[in-house]
């Protein structure tokens, strides 16, 4: 089975700090991504990347930032945290196949700013 | 440009009646169709997907068939459990080059009493 795995489950930062969310996938996928997940929203995209070192904006990037300086690892980071960012974060990844593959996610990472 | 809509929650039912959960889509190209579930406390799991017209995707007793005439994707069950209580997320993605980036619904909640 595919296992994706975000760093943590729940946490708490304060405002203007710099926040580091990772999330490592298992299977080899080349496809990875961020979400962010609220009430009424649905899910959003943040960010996704296709391969080491590439990265492509999502929906809503404004804020955030990422790296993928390996296969297997995506991190998100939030430059300077705001209380507009607390949610749930949600990392996912994918195998390159021309879009019949579906998204593989880990558990989230519900973030707080105080 | 591509968009999923799905039906309003909260959707209450008693235990053994029957589910459906509409869903239907816009989309540029040919999509692949997907229904994911999000159990509490918990990230998304595919629950289903079918990738081209009258492709029924079933997975625990749920099913749903790709219609392309009505493009929709309707979510069924004929007799739901207290433990199918959970969020579902309808869900396309296109067939194309490089990531295979997602577009998901609101969701909805589902809760199934005894």
């Amino acid at each position: 089975d595919v296992k994706v795995t975000q760093s943590s489950r729940y946490l708490v930062k304060r405002t203007g700090e710099k926040v580091f969310l990772e999330c490592v996938q298992d299977m080899d996928h080349e496809n990875m991504f961020w979400y962010r997940q609220d009430p009424g929203l649905g899910l959003r995209l943040i960010y996704f990347s296709y391969d080491v070192k590439m990265k492509e904006k999502g929906d809503i990037p404004e804020g955030y930032s990422v790296s993928r300086e390996k296969k297997e690892r995506f991190s998100l980071i939030l430059e300077s945290a705001s209380t507009n960012q607390t949610s749930m974060y949600l990392c996912a990844s994918s195998l390159s196949s021309g879009g019949r593959q579906p998204q593989h996610f880990g558990d989230g990472t519900r973030l707080s700013i105080l | 440009g591509n968009s999923v809509t799905q039906m309003e929650g909260p959707v209450t039912l008693s235990e053994e009646a029957f589910l459906t959960i509409n869903c239907t889509y816009t989309a540029t190209g040919y999509p692949s169709l997907f229904w994911y579930v999000q159990y509490p406390g918990e990230g998304l799991q595919l629950l289903l997907k079918a990738t081209k017209a009258d492709d029924k995707g079933s997975n625990k007793g749920f099913e749903a068939t790709y219609r392309k005439e009505t493009t929709s994707f309707h979510l069924e069950k004929g007799s739901v459990q207290v433990s199918d209580s959970a969020v579902y997320f309808c869900a396309l993605t296109l067939i194309q080059t490089g990531a295979n980036n997602l577009f998901f619904g609101t969701g909805t909640r589902l809760t199934v009493i005894p």
